[in-house]
């Protein structure tokens, strides 16, 4: 079966730069969450889209944003980059809402390293 | 608001022994689900098990059983004759059914030794 789809697994940049990172939800999912997990630490809910609409907010930067385009794949967009935003980012998805019935399906992550 | 706690940050135990892990969540929602996830060393995330707040049957899936009692606010989950498979983190993790985000516990750090 499809599982959610994260690119790239690892990215290393430098202080101050710029950061990209791509979810591909399953087929057929409209709903996509990301969360941030620092070393030693649990996972973080950031930020989550429904039907290319925010749809809950947690505890993000203000320098990051991100978005849900029409194909339901996500993008998390992070500037200025600080050492403390290395971390393993996991997007998850799901179907029909933001509800939690729906169970959320968890990518492999993108681990971002900044030196 | 909605938290989760696991209290053992660390355990330790050797290959066959039973190893209990415990998770106490608060919610003021009547209605959640409960999860219990598996990081290995290599980061993913590995789905275990999820229940929802109506249904306190215990499970068991091979080595794996899960207790769930509402009225001590716990979902602990047992690994019987544990392997160096085993080691890893777990997460205890909780949504409500009123909200989108899962809340995770601090994580218990699993080592089998053989």
């Amino acid at each position: 079966a499809a599982g959610v789809i994260q690119s790239p697994r690892h990215l290393i940049k430098e202080k101050r730069e710029t950061a990209t990172l791509k979810c591909y939800p399953i087929p057929r999912h409209d709903t996509v969450y990301w969360y941030q997990q620092g070393p030693g630490q649990d996972p973080q809910f950031l930020i989550s889209f429904y039907e290319k609409m925010q749809s809950d907010k947690g505890s993000i930067p203000d320098r990051f944003s991100a978005q849900q385009f029409s194909d339901y794949h996500s993008e998390l967009n992070m500037s200025s980059l600080e050492l403390g935003d290395s971390a393993l980012y996991f997007c998850a998805s799901s179907a029909g809402g933001t509800s939690g019935i729906n169970e959320q399906f968890f990518g492999p992550g993108t681990r971002l390293t900044v030196l | 608001a909605q938290k989760v706690t696991q209290a053992q940050t660390e355990i330790s135990v050797v290959e066959k022994e039973d190893v209990t892990l415990d998770c106490v969540y608060e919610t003021r929602d009547t209605t959640y689900y409960l999860f219990w996830y598996k990081q290995p060393p290599s980061g993913e995330l590995v789905f275990l098990i999820r229940r929802n707040s109506f249904d306190e049957q215990n499970e068991i899936s091979g080595r794996y059983s899960w207790n769930f009692q509402k009225s001590t606010s716990s979902f602990n989950f047992t690994i019987t004759a544990s392997q160096v498979v085993d080691s890893a983190v777990y997460f205890c993790a909780l949504i409500e059914t009123s909200g989108s985000r899962l809340t995770f516990g601090e994580g218990t750090q699993l080592t089998v030794n053989p």
